[in-house]
């Protein structure tokens, strides 16, 4: 199975700020890649796919990057509706499988 | 618009068994691959389980393997998880959801819990 490592699993951050989440996996998964927002009590809801391309309806200033093993979420300018769980998921290969999470948290 | 409702969920015994539903609507669903996922009291989510538009491909996490069977019901609109020989760490709310490589009808339902629990 592939195996899907993000970092950091916390971050804590501002309104208004830069950041970055990293998703690596344990071997080349060409562009498949998505990336999910979840809030608690909430489903995840779809951010990105295909490592780059922004699901209809996200703000822009969330953007993807990378292929192979290495890929980044980016949310360019934190609002307050964006404090919440990021998950990556892999789907080049069965079992699909996602990162262990990581919680952004208003610093 | 795309919506999928999950229902089934439940406290069991464990060694029992249970069937999750899911109807779906918005969308051409025999179009659709259809996946189950879980997500475990606290922790991160977990891929269960996939079925293909016409039901011919199936695929599952190992630890679900001879225990779990997915399937549908396209003049329904409807997925299905037969869960049987239910163990403690199968306890988890369980989401149907569209398949990130199309996602033209991205959606995840809300989620239905099971407890697997003696």
């Amino acid at each position: 199975d592939i195996q899907m490592t993000q970092s950091p699993s916390t971050l804590s951050a501002s309104v208004g700020d830069r950041v970055t989440i990293t998703c690596r996996a344990s071997q080349s998964i060409n562009s498949w890649l998505a990336w999910y927002q979840q809030k608690p009590g909430k489903a995840p809801k779809l951010l990105i796919y295909k490592a780059s391309s922004l699901q209809s309806g996200v703000p822009s200033r969330f953007s993807g990057s990378g292929s192979g093993t290495e890929f980044t979420l980016t949310i360019s300018s934190l609002q307050p509706d964006d404090f919440a769980t990021y998950y990556c998921q892999q789907y080049n290969t069965y079992p699909y499988t996602f990162g262990q999470g990581t919680k952004l948290e208003i610093k | 618009q795309v919506q999928l409702v999950e229902s089934g969920g439940g406290v069991v015994q464990p060694g029992r068994s249970l069937r999750l539903s899911c109807v779906a609507s918005g969308f051409t669903f025999r179009n659709y691959g259809m996946h189950w996922v879980r997500q475990a009291p606290g922790k991160g989510l977990e891929w269960v389980a996939v079925i293909s538009g016409d039901e011919s491909k199936k695929y599952y996490v190992d630890s679900v393997k001879g225990r779990f069977t997915i399937s549908r019901d396209n003049s329904k609109n409807t997925l299905y998880l037969q869960m049987n020989s239910l163990r403690a760490e199968d306890t988890a709310v369980y989401h149907c959801a569209t398949p990130p490589e199309q996602p033209q009808a991205a959606c995840w339902g809300q989620g239905t819990l099971v407890t697997v629990s003696s």
